[in-house]
This record gives C-alpha cells, structure tokens and sequence, in this order.
C-alpha cells in the first residue's frame, strides 16, 4: 500500500528559505508526486510536479521561488525569500494504477 | 484564464441526496479528464472520484462506491456528482480538479469548492 508521509508543521522565518518533505512508503521510489498549496479558506492550488530524478515541472505562474526535488523516496518542496502569503498548508499527491490519487496529510507552514 | 466553479452543496439529512456540478471554462473541457477531491472540515484531501474526458470510464474511492456517481456533460462545459444515501462522514468541502498527465498523472487546477453538510 503507497503511502505519503508529511510532518504535521513547519516553521521559517520572513525572507528565509523551508524545504518540506513528503515521504512514499517503502518500494515505491520510482513514483512522481506533485505539491499543492493551499492557502486559509481557499481551493489548493497546483505548485508542481516532482519526479523520482528531481526533475520538476511547475505549474502556471508558480514563482521561481517555488523549486522542487527528490532522494531516494523523499520528494522536497522549497521555498526561498518567504512572504507571508506562503503561509498555507502543503499538500503532497502521488498516482498509479492500483492506488488512483493519494494525498499526504498535509504539513501547516508558519511564517514567522 | 482556467477556471472551476463547483455549485449545489448545502445542509441535507442522513439518507439524502445531492447532485453537486462544476461549471469548467478558459479551456477545452471536453480534451480533459477531470476528478473530485473532497476535505473534511479541519482535515486533508482526500480523492473522491475520476471520469474520463469521453465520459466512457468512471473511478471511485472505496469510501464512496456504490453511492456516488460522477458524469460530465462536454457540450454544457460542466462536471456533475451525484451523491446519494448521504453519511455525517461525507460532510465536507468538494472540489473539483482537472486532471493532467497521461496515465493518471496531477491535478492542475482546482475549484473553490462547495460545502456539503450531512446532519439531522
């Protein structure tokens, strides 16, 4: 059975940098995952597409602040010179035949 | 500008029914997979159902199946999930999200997202 694991928060301060990490269960390395964002009382919103060799496509207008990459079975979303608005909660996704879509259980990011 | 705006939610008893759409528009509906996700008040996402752009193949998650039904109409641009013998665990926010990639793959845009309540 795949499954994302995500710690529950994070913090960072304005203008530093977070790397979040999600977690595919063991035996599953080879899988992409994409990262979502969503901010307090809204829809989430596609950030990227990482995949198992780090390469990532981002989505439309996704701030070059936003980058993504990967080890092993860790998939990593970072952010630099954060803002404020980057407070929101981090979603994790995975898909394949078998297990359809997946989301990890989210990690709260705090702004400082 | 891709846009999702899903409608039809509100309070319904255990038991009931509900038919929830989304209204698709800034792209060609009909070339695109699409899906529900729905989140639990305070809790995550979690997906709910899948239909293919022709409408020929139709997934659901297990919590769901056999209650729920999800069709699209490619003419009126709009996606539609009809919910039946409604739980209290069914309460939560609905989403709907387009779906990208080949086989299965991401979800690229999101709605707003309509809230369902089921409660007595």
């Amino acid at each position: 059975q795949l499954v994302l694991t995500q710690s529950p928060s994070a913090s960072a301060s304005l203008g530093a940098s977070v790397k979040l990490t999600c977690t595919l269960s063991s035996g599953h390395s080879s899988y992409a995952i994409a990262w979502h964002q969503q901010q307090p009382e809204k829809g989430p919103r596609y950030l990227m597409k990482v995949n198992s060799d780090g390469s990532h496509s981002k989505g439309d207008g996704i701030p070059d602040r936003f980058s993504g990459s990967s080890s092993g079975t860790e998939r990593y979303l970072t952010i630099s010179s954060l803002q404020s608005e980057d407070e929101a909660d981090y979603y994790c996704q995975t898909w394949g035949s078998g297990i359809y879509w997946v989301f990890g259980g989210g990690t709260k990011l705090t702004v400082l | 500008e891709v846009q999702l705006v899903e409608s039809g939610g509100g309070l319904v008893q255990p038991g009931g029914s509900l038919r929830l759409s989304c209204a698709a528009s800034g792209f060609t509906f009909s070339s695109y997979e699409m899906t529900w996700v729905r989140q639990a008040p305070g809790k995550g996402l979690e997906w709910v159902s899948y239909i293919s752009n022709s409408g020929s193949t139709m997934y659901y998650a297990d919590s769901v199946k056999g209650r729920i039904t999800i069709s699209r109409d490619n003419a009126k641009n709009s996606l539609y999930l009809q919910m039946n013998s409604l739980r209290a665990e069914d309460t939560a926010v609905y989403y709907c999200a387009r779906k990208v990639g080949g086989y299965y793959g991401p979800f690229d845009y999101w709605g707003q997202g309509t809230l369902v309540t089921v409660s007595s």
